[in-house]
């Protein structure tokens, strides 16, 4: 039964604190990514990584740091430099191959809802 | 200016209804468009998507590009209370990176 977790689901962070956040995948995908989705917004990339020991950052990186060092595995913490970090936090993945369709599909995880108190 | 723009609505119809859900972009470079559908506190997932200008159709739903005016719409056919959902429209840039719509919200009323 192939396809992404993310844990926890939900996770309360105190100002000033770093939390990590869970990601894993066994659709042995080479592409991971992260993304922020706010009210009334779309989602918005944080980082993603093609390679193992290899990621970019995307649009709204500041505050955030990630690590590769399994092709399954892909957690996000969220630093205390993140000034606005109450957020849900979705977690994708996708094969490199864009084969004939031209596109490579994203398959998510469930998200996971932080709120910081 | 947002590259893609999408009403966040919500949008509230009657079951049976058509609906219609649209986005507009800017890039006329972009050329692959997609629909995620996003359940409420749940992950988006793959609903269509198009290459370059026409339509799609999978069962109940239609996929429409019109490249001239750098709009794409999403028909929903005989509706259902299970289709109420965020819908997401989204394109492809030159790096392979998605760009999203803001989502529409969408309520089926039974």
């Amino acid at each position: 039964d192939g396809g992404i977790t993310q844990s926890p689901k939900y996770l309360f962070r105190k100002e000033g604190q770093n939390v990590t956040l869970s990601c894993e995948q066994n659709l042995n995908h080479d592409a991971m990514y992260w993304y922020r989705q706010d009210p009334g917004q779309g989602l918005r990339l944080i980082y993603y990584s093609q390679i193992v020991n290899d990621f970019q950052k995307g649009d709204i990186a500041e505050g955030y740091s990630v690590s590769r060092e399994k092709k399954e595995s892909f957690p996000l913490t969220v630093t205390s430099a993140q000034k606005n970090p109450t957020a849900f936090y979705l977690c994708a993945s996708s094969t490199l191959d864009r084969g004939k369709t031209g596109y490579n599909e994203q398959f998510f995880g469930p998200g996971t809802r932080l709120t910081v108190l | 200016q947002k590259e893609v723009e999408q009403d966040p609505g919500p949008l509230s119809v009657p079951e049976g209804a058509i609906v219609s859900l649209n986005c507009t972009y800017s890039n006329s470079a972009f050329q692959y468009f997609m629909w995620y559908r996003q359940y409420s506190r749940k992950g988006p997932e793959l609903l269509m998507y198009t290459y370059s200008s026409g339509n799609k159709e999978d069962g109940r739903f239609t996929a429409q590009v019109d490249k001239s005016s750098k709009y794409i719409s999403l028909f929903i056919r005989d509706s259902q209370p299970s289709d109420s959902a965020t819908y997401l429209c989204a394109t492809m840039d030159s790096n392979y990176q998605l760009i999203w719509g803001a989502g529409t919200k969408l309520i089926i009323k039974p």
